[in-house]
């Protein structure tokens, strides 16, 4: 199946510093989207994205859909503590016109 | 938030047991989505559906089945539970299907002992 893959798998960083994760694909996709988790909670929507070398900002998260359409980063700037979760990123791809695709996973801890 | 129920949120069945898990959303979209959560493995997707009685198969559908008889509902069934079932279920969405945002509930934690 399709697959995607998120890097790094964990961080962990000190209050106040910037974060930067990305996925890749082996096919193109249509569709980028960034989620969070909280413990116990389903993943919520931070940024959609739906063209090639879009950029989006969302407070201080900046997500972009890569040129090659393979790719998306997603950037925190200035680290908060209620930013620690779990960061996923999922894209529907040209073959899977219905489907999203999910990333394993960038797991995120802060060190006040 | 969207308007997605997941019952129950917790269980804890025996291996063997039939199992349903059900989805109602109160949004009226056309797609539902059926996703499984494992450390290491993210989000998989066991089964989908594109409207009332249409549903497909994801990437890890096998032991699962799932049906949709009204545009709110969406059921998840393990026919005979397994313990490499265990895990948490996420029900998701979706107005446009894959192009546009999911919504996801909140979640059941399904343990096979």
């Amino acid at each position: 199946g399709q697959q995607l893959n998120q890097s790094p798998q964990s961080m962990f960083i000190q209050e106040g510093e910037d974060v930067s994760m990305n996925c890749t694909s082996s096919s193109i996709f249509n569709t980028w989207l960034w989620y969070k988790q909280d413990p116990g909670e389903g993943p919520v929507l931070l940024i959609a994205l739906y063209k090639a070398g879009e950029l989006t900002s969302n407070g201080r998260l900046t997500a972009q859909f890569g040129i090659t359409r393979k790719d998306s980063f997603l950037n925190i700037s200035a680290s908060i503590p209620s930013d620690v979760g779990i960061y996923f990123c999922a894209g529907q791809s040209t073959q899977g016109a219905q489907k999203l695709v999910f990333g394993q996973g960038t797991r995120l801890t802060i060190n006040p | 938030d969207a308007g997605i129920t997941q019952s129950p949120r917790h269980k804890v069945t025996e291996t063997g047991t039939p199992v349903t898990l059900r989805c109602h959303q109160t949004e009226n979209h056309r797609y539902m989505y059926w996703y499984r959560q494992d450390p290491g493995h993210g989000l998989r997707l066991i089964h989908y559906s594109y409207g009332v009685k249409d549903t497909d198969k994801g990437e890890v559908s096998d032991g699962y089945s799932v049906s949709r008889s009204k545009t709110e509902d969406f059921l998840l069934t393990l026919e005979s539970a397994t313990s490499s079932q265990t895990s948490v279920y996420f029900c998701a969405i979706s107005e446009f299907g894959g192009s546009t945002e999911a919504f996801f509930g909140q979640g059941t934690r399904l343990t096979v002992v």
